[in-house]
């Protein structure tokens, strides 16, 4: 079955510095993958997709990579700020097309400020 | 900004019991979907609708669990009889396209 694993369950950064989160994954080759923030006691929220055809994407200060031969993706946030203090979730499609996300346990990010 | 709700907030229920989790999607999303997340824990897929039916559903999802769309806005998952562990936060999501969007959910504890 699939397996997806985020490979720090936490990071501690200072303020101003760039964050790099690692996402891999095993058993499968997805059609996509997502980048979701979760605050405690909060549902996750929708950050950045990235397809299978696409090496890398940005949004204001997310960048977003996928390397379907390593089978990783790596997320950065730059110029962190202590709101950016969240964990962040990595999802895979799941094979059957029917939008079924499989996450992973997810990072937590801490800034210092 | 149009957003997903869902209500209670916070249930409490005693083993056994049945419980009803509601949801409101967004209003031009086709898909919708349940996730849980045990505290600590990943957040788990339970079920995915389209078109009026079940597309897939998790080994979670067993007998015990149903979904339904009663009407043009709502979105339940009801729990026939709960157990201790299904104490768990439920998410109702739903999505246009890929990108889902999550509802704040319902913290379920069951005693």
């Amino acid at each position: 079955s699939q397996k997806i694993e985020q490979n720090s369950e936490a990071l501690n950064i200072q303020e101003g510095k760039t964050a790099t989160l690692t996402c891999n994954y095993t058993n499968y080759s997805p059609a996509y993958l997502q980048w979701y923030r979760q605050d405690p006691g909060r549902g996750p929220v929708f950050l950045l997709l990235i397809r299978e055809n696409e090496k890398e994407k940005r949004k204001e200060r997310l960048k977003v990579t996928f390397d379907t031969t390593l089978k990783q993706s790596l997320f950065h946030i730059t110029a962190s700020q202590p709101a950016d203090s969240a964990t962040y979730l990595c999802a895979l499609d799941g094979p059957s097309n029917t939008g079924k996300l499989i996450f992973g346990q997810g990072t937590t990010l801490q800034v210092k400020p | 900004e149009p957003e997903v709700t869902q209500t209670p907030s916070h249930q409490v229920t005693q083993m056994g019991q049945e419980v009803i989790l509601r949801c409101v999607p967004i209003s031009n999303h086709l898909y919708f979907y349940w996730y849980r997340q045990i505290l600590g824990q990943k957040v788990e897929f339970l079920v995915s609708f389209y078109n009026n039916e079940i597309s897939e559903k998790s080994e979670i999802f067993d007998d015990q669990f149903s979904v339904e769309r009663p009407d043009g806005s709502n979105f339940t998952l009801k729990i026939r009889s709960t157990k201790l562990e299904d104490s768990a936060m439920y998410f109702c999501a739903s999505s246009v396209d890929y990108e889902q969007y999550f509802g704040p959910g319902t913290r379920l504890t069951v005693t």
